[in-house]
């Protein structure tokens, strides 16, 4: 089955004790992307990547870390999170021609105490 | 960036069409616009996409005037289960692929 999967679902922890959240999508799609929700303030964008090796800022990138070393897998490190990065992290993918058209993990909802 | 304009929430009745109008007055020559529908703690979920014209599948309609300033999307014969949130989706080439959602229409389909 196609699916783009994070892990874990919920996460709990303290603030500056570094974490990182896995997305690994099984269709060969170049692109990846994080996406982190909030009330009243929709999907923002994180990072991106358009190929192994290549990432980019997306809208909200501050506190965040990405690496793309296999096509598959798009880690999202929080360094030193804090309790403003309490939130509903996505993770997305999508083939190199139609980029809008996004699949979306499960989502990741992180809570920094 | 391309910003679009959603309307924050919508009602509807089950048997009627939803219409959700999103404005994307700065699209790009070679933007597609697309529409996710999200359910509570879930990722959103790809609808339909388009360019110019209409755009019909077994979910819904996509109709797009020629200025292609603005979109919208229709849903047929909602029923309780097609309440969710629903996004516009216009990515800009020229930003490379930052690809901004908008807010987002909260959709509340009644009995």
């Amino acid at each position: 089955e196609a699916q783009v999967t994070q892990n874990p679902r919920y996460l709990i922890t303290v603030t500056g004790k570094k974490l990182t959240v896995t997305c690994s999508q099984n269709m060969n799609h170049e692109y990846m992307s994080w996406y982190r929700q909030d009330p009243g303030l929709g999907l923002r964008q994180i990072y991106y990547s358009m190929n192994v090796e290549v990432t980019d800022k997306g809208d909200v990138p501050e506190g965040y870390k990405v690496s793309r070393k296999e096509k598959r897998n798009f880690p999202l490190i929080l360094e030193s999170p804090s309790p403003n990065q309490t939130s509903l992290y996505f993770c997305a993918s999508s083939a190199p021609s139609t980029n809008e058209k996004l699949f979306f993990g499960s989502g990741t909802q992180l809570s920094v105490l | 960036l391309a910003k679009t304009t959603q309307p924050i929430s919508m009602d509807s009745y089950e048997g009627q069409e939803v219409n959700i109008t999103c404005s994307h007055n700065n699209i790009a020559t070679n933007d597609y616009i697309t529409w996710y529908q999200q359910f509570p703690s879930q990722g959103p979920r790809f609808i339909i996409q388009g360019y110019k014209t209409k755009v019909t599948n077994e979910v819904a309609s996509l109709f797009i005037p020629a200025d292609r300033k603005s979109s919208t999307l229709s849903l047929p014969r909602v029923s309780l289960s097609d309440t969710a949130v629903y996004y516009c989706l216009v990515a800009l080439k020229a930003a490379g692929n930052k690809l901004t959602f908008g807010g987002g229409t909260r959709v509340l389909v009644k009995p």
